[in-house]
C-alpha cells in the first residue's frame, strides 16, 4: 500500500522568509496529493491540492510542486506570516479511491 | 452549513469504561471517515464506510467498531478502553473530494 514520508517534522522561519515541506510517497499509482493545515483545536483544512497531471500548481502564497518520476511533491510559503504558524499535513491517493496516507506532519512556527 | 460536526469534544474515561463517539455531516456525503492523531504520527484512519450500509477497516482497527447510521451520521465505539486509545479522534467525510474534517474529540483513558 502507499506509504508517505513527510520532512521536516519541525520548522521555524522569520515572518517574511519561505517556507518549504517535502513529501515523498512510494505508490507511482497515485495521482491525488493534497495539503491540509491545522490550527489548534481545529481539525485538518485543505490548503490546497495537485493532479498528477500537472507539475505545480499557485494560490497567492502558497504553491505545490509535484515530481512524478521521482515521487515527491513539496509545499512552499512565501512571505510568512504569523497566521501561517500551524501543523501542515501532506497526503496522497488515487483519485477515486477510498483511503487518504497521511505523512507525519510539519510543524511550522513563523517567528515575528 | 456546519460541514462535519463531532460530539463530545472532550472526554475521559477510565480503562475498561465504553463510549461511542458521534460524527454528523450535512454535506449528502456518501464517505465518511474515523482519523486518530496522535504526536508524530500523523492521521491514522481507523475505519471507513464508502456509503451508507457498508462499512470497512482502516489501517488501525483494533478495539474499535463503527455503525454508518445513515447517510449522515457515522458514530465510533470504544467497548473497553484503553490508555492506547487516548488520542485526538477526527471523522470525516467526502464525495468525491476533497476530505472534509470535524473538529475532533480528544479522549483521554486513565
Amino acid at each position: 500500500g502507499e506509504n508517505v514520508e513527510q520532512h521536516p517534522s519541525t520548522l521555524s522561519v522569520q515572518e517574511g522568509d519561505s517556507a518549504v515541506i517535502k513529501c515523498t510517497y512510494s505508490d507511482s499509482a497515485s495521482n491525488y496529493f493534497p495539503w491540509y493545515k491545522q490550527e489548534l483545536g481545529k481539525g485538518p483544512q485543505l490548503i490546497i491540492d495537485i493532479r498528477s497531471n500537472v507539475g505545480e500548481k499557485k494560490d497567492q502564497r502558497i504553491a505545490v510542486t509535484l515530481n512524478k518520476t521521482a515521487k515527491h511533491f513539496s509545499l512552499h510559503i512565501t512571505e510568512t506570516q504569523p497566521e501561517d504558524s500551524a501543523v501542515y499535513f501532506c497526503a496522497a491517493s488515487l483519485q477515486g479511491a477510498q483511503k487518504l496516507v497521511f505523512g507525519q506532519g510539519t510543524r511550522l512556527t513563523i517567528n515575528p | 452549513n456546519a460541514g462535519v460536526t463531532q460530539t463530545p469534544k472532550f472526554q475521559v474515561l477510565k480503562t475498561g469504561q465504553s463510549m461511542t463517539l458521534q460524527c454528523a455531516q450535512d454535506m449528502n456525503h456518501n464517505s465518511m471517515y474515523w482519523y486518530r492523531q496522535d504526536p508524530g504520527m500523523g492521521l491514522r484512519l481507523i475505519y471507513y464506510s464508502a456509503s451508507e450500509g457498508t462499512t470497512d477497516k482502516g489501517e488501525v482497527p483494533n478495539g474499535y467498531n463503527v455503525s454508518r447510521l445513515n447517510k449522515r451520521e457515522f458514530s465510533l465505539r470504544l467497548e473497553s478502553a484503553a490508555p492506547s486509545q487516548t488520542s485526538v479522534y477526527f471523522c470525516a467525510s467526502k464525495d468525491p473530494l476533497p476530505l472534509h474534517f470535524g473538529n475532533g474529540t480528544r479522549l483521554t483513558v486513565t
